[in-house]
């Protein structure tokens, strides 16, 4: 089973405070990917890391945005401070071979 | 620089009647690509992939996909549409461009289903 796990699956906010999500994907998903889906953007890539080390965050907000991934099991997408406008459900994938695996999104509601 | 387009934004179907959503991708390798469909409120699904083995994929729900290099199309079609594949469809295209395969996304196509 490749699946990824993402929690929590919803989330609501007050602006300003601190949002985390986190990622579960499995060992053998040496790629893990951060996507935002909006409805005016669609789905955006935000950042990936490859063997834990991050490659690409060009996608991401980084006075208020920080990704990071702790063990090769686990990783995390902070918001802080958190505004509306984040509000969208992001998910996270992990590839295996060519094949992307996404987990189940979080629904983050920024109010 | 991988990119996908999906050519449609909303198709609309009577139930019964064939589906087909379109999809053309630009790609300086030869490319993993993919369709996801995503139901209301809910994750995304893999109907079906093609990485480099027979150009006529067949995936879930009777829905299937044809690579066509010449075209650089990846367009999915089923032969009869049922009111449960309504839904949000994104066609994908992953390559090793960026040193790792990185899946793009379309901007998606919604599938609208008529009784």
């Amino acid at each position: 089973d490749a699946r990824v796990t993402q929690t929590p699956r919803h989330k609501v906010t007050e602006m300003g405070q601190e949002v985390t999500m986190r990622c579960q994907p499995i060992l053998g998903h040496n790629t893990v990917f951060w996507y935002r889906q909006t409805m005016m953007q669609g789905l955006e890539l935000l950042a990936y890391f490859r063997n834990r080390a991050p490659l690409d965050d060009s996608g991401m907000p980084k006075d208020r945005f920080s990704a990071e991934m702790p063990d090769a099991t686990l990783a995390t997408l902070k918001i802080q401070p958190s505004e509306p406008r984040d509000s969208a459900v992001y998910f996270c994938a992990g590839l295996l071979n060519t094949e992307a695996f996404f987990g189940q999104g979080t629904r983050l509601t920024v109010v | 620089a991988q990119s996908v387009t999906q050519l449609d934004s909303h198709v609309s179907v009577s139930e019964g009647t064939p589906v087909l959503l379109r999809c053309n991708y630009s790609s300086s390798y030869s490319p993993s690509l993919f369709w996801y469909v995503q139901h209301p409120n809910k994750g995304l699904q893999l109907l079906l992939k093609y990485t480099s083995a027979a150009t006529l994929v067949k995936g879930i729900n009777g829905f299937e996909a044809e690579f066509k290099k010449s075209e650089t199309s990846f367009h999915l079609t089923k032969p009869s549409a049922h009111m449960s594949d309504a839904a949000e469809y994104f066609c994908v295209v992953s390559d090793p461009s960026g040193g790792s395969y990185i899946p793009t996304f379309g901007r998606g196509t919604s599938l609208i289903v008529h009784p």
